[in-house]
């Protein structure tokens, strides 16, 4: 069964640019969780889909969004890049997200680098 | 707030036990996690405890929580080349595994010849 994939590997936009980056959750998985990583910030949590809605959300300001597709394919969209917007994004899907016990399962990433 | 803490860095001998510490703040916190991640890599979940247990043991891992103190460790016996990898603690105050999820800073485990 192929992992999670993540769209594109790296990605070098300017500041003011939008951004929109893919996660390919594993068949069958139908949570899909973002996590940006920073090494001032660590790991944080920004959002969660599930059946196309947004279940669960952080402390991220509105320039972040995301979506989730019947196919449960997930983007996210970062607006008006800011230079402290460069990070690793992860993605992580799980089968449900409603048991804790259930593992997620995380992609490779995606390297943003605002200039 | 929420917080999770833990040290930047642990470097151990090949073959002696590793212990990673972490504390945090939530005392609603019901599960903790521990996670690794290698280097180019995503997470990957290593073992999770329930807010109502002590220990947790998997194979060369061993979970304590001691939740008056609100610490948690993770103990990897007979360290080896390949455990060398950030290791994250991280606390959820949800039911599901995709609940908001706090982060440690992660440690760094390094391993001596």
């Amino acid at each position: 069964k192929a992992g999670v994939t993540q769209t594109p590997r790296y990605l070098i936009k300017t500041r003011g640019q939008q951004v929109t980056l893919s996660c390919s959750p594993i068949s069958g998985h139908r949570s899909v969780s973002w996590y940006q990583q920073t090494p001032g910030q660590g790991l944080q949590f920004l959002f969660e889909y599930f059946s196309e809605t947004q279940r669960n959300k952080g402390n991220f300001p509105g320039r972040f969004s995301g979506r989730q597709f019947s196919n449960s394919r997930s983007e996210m969209n970062v607006s008006t890049l800011e230079l402290g917007d460069s990070a690793l994004y992860l993605c992580a899907s799980s089968l449900e997200g409603r048991r804790a016990e259930e593992t997620q399962y995380f992609g490779p990433g995606t390297r943003l680098l605002v200039l | 707030g929420e917080d999770v803490e833990q040290s930047l860095f642990l470097s151990v001998r090949e073959g002696d036990s590793s212990v990673i510490n972490c504390t945090y703040t939530d005392s609603s916190s019901t599960y903790l996690y521990w996670y690794k991640q290698e280097p180019g890599a995503g997470l990957q979940l290593l073992t999770y405890i329930f807010s109502n247990m002590d220990m947790k043991q998997d194979q060369r891992l061993t979970v304590l929580l001691n939740k008056k103190d609100k610490h948690l460790s993770l103990r990897i016996a007979d360290t080896q080349t390949g455990d060398s990898a950030i290791y994250f603690c991280a606390e959820s105050a949800g039911y599901s595994s995709a609940s908001k999820i706090i982060f440690g800073s992660g440690t760094r485990l390094s391993i001596r010849p």
